[in-house]
C-alpha cells in the first residue's frame, strides 16, 4: 500500500481555515484516499474519501489534483473541539485495509 | 443506529496470563478489521475477516495472537502468554463491504489493555 507523508502537527486559532496536506507519491490506479480524525480515548472516525478531484462534505472539503500523488484536506473555520490527530490515507479499494502513519496533530487555539 | 461496540473497554491482567477482546460489528457489515494502537508503534492493522474468506492475518505480530469470527459477525481477538509490550489499545473496525463503493470503516473506541 501506498506510503503517504504529513506533518507532524500544525497549530491554528479558532474561525481559521486549516489545510493538512498529505504527500502518496505511489498511490496505485484502484487506491483512493482517506482522512480520519482521531480524539484521544477514542476510535478514529471517518472524516471523507475520494479518488480525485475534489470532495465536500458538511464537515471538510478534499482536493485531489489530477496525478493523485498528494491529497489536502480542508477544514473551514475550525473550533476547540477540532483539536485532534488527522490521518492521511491510502486505501486499496479491494481489502479496505488502512494503513496509518503517524498523523498530524492539530492544535486549534482560542 | 449501533456503531461498533468493543468489551471490556479496559482491561488489566498479569504478565503470562491470557486475555480476550470482543468486538461487536455493525449490523450487516461483511468486512471486520483489528489494529492496535500503542506509543511506540502508532496505529497497527491485525487482521481482516471479509465474509467467509480465510481471514488476512498478515499483521498479527506472533503466534501468541489469534482471532475468530463466528457466524460472520462478533470477533474475538485472543491474545495468550501476555508479554509487558501487548500493552496497548486494541480497535476493532467494520465496514460494509470491500467492494467498489470504497464505504469506510466505522471504529469503536477501543479496549485499552494494561499487562502489569
Amino acid at each position: 500500500l501506498a506510503k503517504t507523508t504529513q506533518p507532524i502537527s500544525m497549530d491554528s486559532y479558532e474561525g481559521q481555515e486549516v489545510n493538512i496536506t498529505c504527500s502518496h507519491n505511489n498511490i496505485a490506479t484502484n487506491d483512493y484516499i482517506t482522512w480520519y480524525q482521531q480524539f484521544p480515548s477514542q476510535g478514529p472516525r471517518f472524516i471523507i474519501q475520494g479518488y480525485k478531484t475534489k470532495v465536500t462534505n458538511e464537515v471538510a472539503s478534499l482536493f485531489i489534483p489530477a496525478d493523485r500523488k498528494s491529497s489536502t484536506l480542508s477544514l473551514p473555520r475550525v473550533s476547540l473541539s477540532d483539536t485532534a490527530v488527522y490521518y492521511c490515507l491510502v486505501v486499496s479499494s479491494n481489502t479496505g485495509k488502512l494503513i496509518f502513519g503517524q498523523g498530524t496533530t492539530l492544535q486549534v487555539k482560542p | 443506529g449501533a456503531g461498533v461496540s468493543q468489551s471490556p473497554s479496559n482491561k488489566v491482567t498479569e504478565k503470562g496470563k491470557d486475555v480476550e477482546l470482543r468486538c461487536d460489528p455493525i449490523s450487516g457489515h461483511t468486512a471486520l478489521y483489528w489494529y492496535r494502537q500503542s506509543l511506540g508503534q502508532g496505529l497497527e492493522f491485525l487482521i481482516y475477516f471479509q465474509g467467509n474468506s480465510a481471514p488476512d492475518k498478515s499483521g498479527l505480530p506472533s503466534d501468541r495472537f489469534s482471532a475468530e469470527r463466528t457466524g460472520g459477525s462478533v470477533s474475538t481477538l485472543t491474545i495468550q502468554r501476555t508479554q509487558q509490550e501487548d500493552s496497548a489499545v486494541y480497535l476493532c473496525a467494520s465496514r460494509l463491504s470491500p467492494g467498489a463503493d470504497n464505504q469506510p470503516q466505522h471504529f469503536g473506541d477501543g479496549t485499552r489493555l494494561s499487562i502489569l
